[in-house]
C-alpha cells in the first residue's frame, strides 16, 4: 500500500497561489493520485485525480513528475473558502480509499 | 442528485444505549462506505459493501459495532452499546464501480455522534 506524506499544515493569504506537495514513493503503476477537500462540518469532497504530467480543472491543477513519487496540487488565487483539510491519496484500485492526516490549509485575508 | 443522505445529523446518547445511524447512498451507485472520524484518529474506514454484500469489515472497532445493507439504498451502522469513545463524525458515502480511470468517492455530511 502506498503511503503518502504531506506537509501537517499551510498557512496563506488572499490571493496568493497555494502548492501542496505529497509523497507517495512507493506508487505502483496501475495506482493513480487522487485529492480530496473536506471543509469543517462537512465530508470530504473529491478535487481532482492524476496518472501523470498535467491535470487542470475549474477547481485546481495537479502536477504529477515522471517518476510519480511525488506530486503537488496548486490552488490558484485562493480565498477565504478555500480554507480546508487537504488529503492527497494513492488509489490502487481497490474501491475503498485510505486518507492519511491531510493537510490544514488556512488563508488569511 | 441529492447526495448522499445520512440521519441523524447530530445524536447525544448516554453511555450503554444503542444507537443507530442511517445512509441513502446516491442511486445507481453500487459501493458503500462507512468511516469514523476523530480528531486523534483521523479518517478511519469502519466497512464497506459492493451490491449490498460486506466486503471488507476489518475497520470496525469491536463487537459493539454492526452495520448492514439491506437493499441498494439503505445502510444502518449500528452500536450497542454505545461508549464515550465511540464520540466521532461518522460519514457514510458511495461511488460508482464503473467510474473511469478512477473512484471517486462522494460523501454524506455526517452523523456527529456524542455518547456522554
Amino acid at each position: 500500500l502506498a503511503k503518502t506524506t504531506q506537509p501537517i499544515s499551510m498557512d496563506s493569504y488572499e490571493g496568493q497561489e497555494v502548492n501542496i506537495t505529497c509523497s507517495h514513493n512507493n506508487i505502483a503503476t496501475n495506482d493513480y493520485i487522487t485529492w480530496y477537500q473536506q471543509f469543517p462540518s462537512q465530508g470530504p469532497r473529491f478535487i481532482i485525480q492524476g496518472y501523470k504530467t498535467k491535470v487542470t480543472n475549474e477547481v485546481a491543477s495537479l502536477f504529477i513528475p515522471a517518476d510519480r513519487k511525488s506530486s503537488t496540487l496548486s490552488l490558484p488565487r485562493v480565498s477565504l473558502s478555500d480554507t480546508a483539510v487537504y488529503y492527497c491519496l494513492v488509489d490502487t484500485g481497490r474501491r475503498a480509499l485510505t486518507f492519511g492526516s491531510g493537510t490544514r490549509l488556512q488563508v488569511q485575508p | 442528485d441529492a447526495g448522499v443522505i445520512q440521519s441523524p445529523r447530530h445524536e447525544v446518547t448516554e453511555m450503554g444505549q444503542e444507537v443507530t445511524l442511517r445512509c441513502k447512498p446516491i442511486s445507481g451507485h453500487d459501493y458503500l462506505f462507512w468511516y469514523r472520524q476523530t480528531m486523534m484518529r483521523g479518517l478511519e474506514l469502519l466497512i464497506y459493501f459492493n451490491n449490498n454484500v460486506p466486503i471488507d469489515d476489518s475497520g470496525m472497532p469491536e463487537d459493539r459495532f454492526s452495520a448492514k445493507m439491506p437493499n441498494a439504498s439503505f445502510s444502518t451502522l449500528k452500536i450497542q452499546p454505545s461508549e464515550p469513545r465511540d464520540s466521532a463524525v461518522y460519514f457514510c458515502a458511495s461511488s460508482f464501480s464503473s467510474s473511469i480511470p478512477g473512484n471517486t468517492i462522494y460523501f454524506g455530511e455526517g452523523s456527529w455522534l456524542t455518547v456522554v
